[in-house]
């Protein structure tokens, strides 16, 4: 149990396009998601917080507008770059919020490795 | 302010045991978890804990103290594929987000 799936696990696109990332639980419900960044050996860094049916809580420096966020189901969350850049160029990572059984704990997609040409 | 601190980095041979200690110091608890992590691949859950004690799965234990804002993953039988980076993470009671430790490298070496 407890599975979640990122698509696409990479993309390579150029420079002042938009990628969109999806995040899905796929044996539970997850009313809160997290996107995370990750650049290379370096910490995970939480960008945003996504609750089903509402707007995303961001982190403070992460733009808003850049980083469009939605989550319309409880079992899908989605994150697009939009006018991506080579600095954007880095490892993405979901997680999903596992409330079931009396635990709560944050299970992890697989990535998403985004190459900004 | 809220701090997770961790090794950077340890070395440990194939076969034997070891323990990754985590200190924390955060607004509130409800919960501390560790994660490992391969390079170039997103974390996996190892544990949970959020009572004083030792928690066991298989190779892998995790123990917290909460009045000493400890817990420690211990590691036993130790394999190449445990090299890793492990995660610990503390859930403040106040917000469910995580606040994450740097995480600690570790070798292990045949």
């Amino acid at each position: 149990g407890a599975v979640v799936s990122q698509h696409p696990s990479w993309v390579i696109c150029k420079s002042g396009t938009s990628v969109k990332i999806e995040c899905r639980s796929l044996d539970f419900q997850a009313t809160t998601m997290f996107w995370y960044r990750q650049f290379p050996k370096q910490s995970l860094m939480l960008m945003a917080t996504s609750n089903e049916g509402s707007k995303a809580t961001y982190e403070q420096g992460v733009e808003k507008d850049k980083f469009l966020i939605n989550h319309a189901s409880l079992t899908l969350s989605t994150l697009t770059v939009t006018s991506a850049h080579p600095e954007d160029s880095s490892f993405y990572i979901c997680s999903a919020r596992d409330m079931a059984g009396g635990t709560d704990t944050q299970y992890f997609g697989p990535g998403t490795r985004l190459t900004v040409l | 302010g809220q701090n997770i601190d961790q090794p950077t980095e340890m070395t440990a041979t194939e076969g034997a045991i070891v323990q990754i200690n985590c200190t924390y110091q955060t607004s509130g608890f409800n919960g501390l978890f560790w994660y490992q992590q391969h390079a170039g691949e997103a974390p996996t859950f190892l544990s949970y804990n959020v009572l004083d004690g030792l928690e066991e799965k298989g190779r892998f234990s995790s123990f917290l103290s909460r009045s000493k804002g400890y817990s420690y993953l211990l590691l036993k039988e130790l394999q190449m594929k445990d090299s890793a980076s492990y995660l610990c993470a503390v859930m403040p009671a106040s917000n469910y987000q995580l606040i994450w430790g740097a995480g600690t490298k570790l070798i292990i070496k045949p």
